[in-house]
């Protein structure tokens, strides 16, 4: 069955500063991964999305994410936080059943930024 | 605008009540999904539908009814077998590798 590791519940970093989230993932073939955001009490947001190709994957507000097959991992980054970014963040496994996908999410981490 | 809308944000119901949270899309997605949502533990999948007619369960169904009669609309009820309803739940729709998500309705069973 696959799954999707997030290991920082928390993280808080200065405003300006960078910014490195960590997802490791386990999946017997060719993984879909993607990366989400939610604001407090609203639905998610995909922020960028891996299927093939390029391993450094560009998404919406300057995130980036780099696909490493090698460590299982799927790490979100952005060079220079703002404070709008404070937001939980979520990465997901997909499986292509179909006409769908079944997504497999981690528990998120939720980022603070500080002024 | 083309999205997917669900209705209540706010859901209150007292404990043994069946309670029913709409979703609807218009983006004319084969596939719709349900999802909960608690702190900590990130999304698990109740059930999804990936034709109209047609459903499977997901990860966490036990307590949970669907129905897809219509392409647009994936109706999901709260029955009082769920012994931990309260939640925020949200729906989301695709139509091949992307989903997209609704705003989600926050049940708290009283």
């Amino acid at each position: 069955a696959q799954s999707v590791t997030q290991p920082d519940i928390h993280i808080t970093v200065s405003e300006g500063a960078s910014l490195e989230l960590r997802c490791n993932y386990s999946y017997g073939a060719t993984p879909y991964l993607f990366w989400y955001v939610q604001s407090p009490g609203q639905g998610l947001q995909l922020l960028l999305k891996y299927f093939s190709g390029d391993t450094l994957v560009q998404g919406i507000k300057g995130f980036e994410a780099e696909f490493k097959r090698s460590q299982s991992s799927f790490n979100l980054r952005k060079p220079s936080v703002h404070w709008s970014d404070a937001a939980e963040y979520f990465c997901a496994v997909g499986e292509v059943t179909g006409g769908g996908n079944k997504l497999t999410f981690g528990t998120g981490t939720q980022l603070k930024v500080e002024l | 605008d083309g999205g997917i809308t669900q209705s209540p944000k706010y859901l209150f119901r007292k404990e043994g009540q069946n309670v029913t949270l709409s979703c609807e899309q218009n983006l004319n997605h084969d596939a719709m999904y349900w999802y909960r949502q608690d702190p900590g533990q990130g999304l698990r999948l109740i059930y999804y539908s990936q034709i109209v007619n047609d459903f499977q369960k997901g990860d966490i169904a036990e307590g949970y009814s669907v129905s897809r009669e219509k392409k647009e609309s994936f109706p999901l009820t709260v029955t009082s077998a769920q012994k931990n309803p309260t939640a925020f739940y949200l729906c989301a729709s695709s139509l091949v590798n992307e989903q997209f998500f609704g705003p989600g309705t926050r049940l708290t069973v009283l």
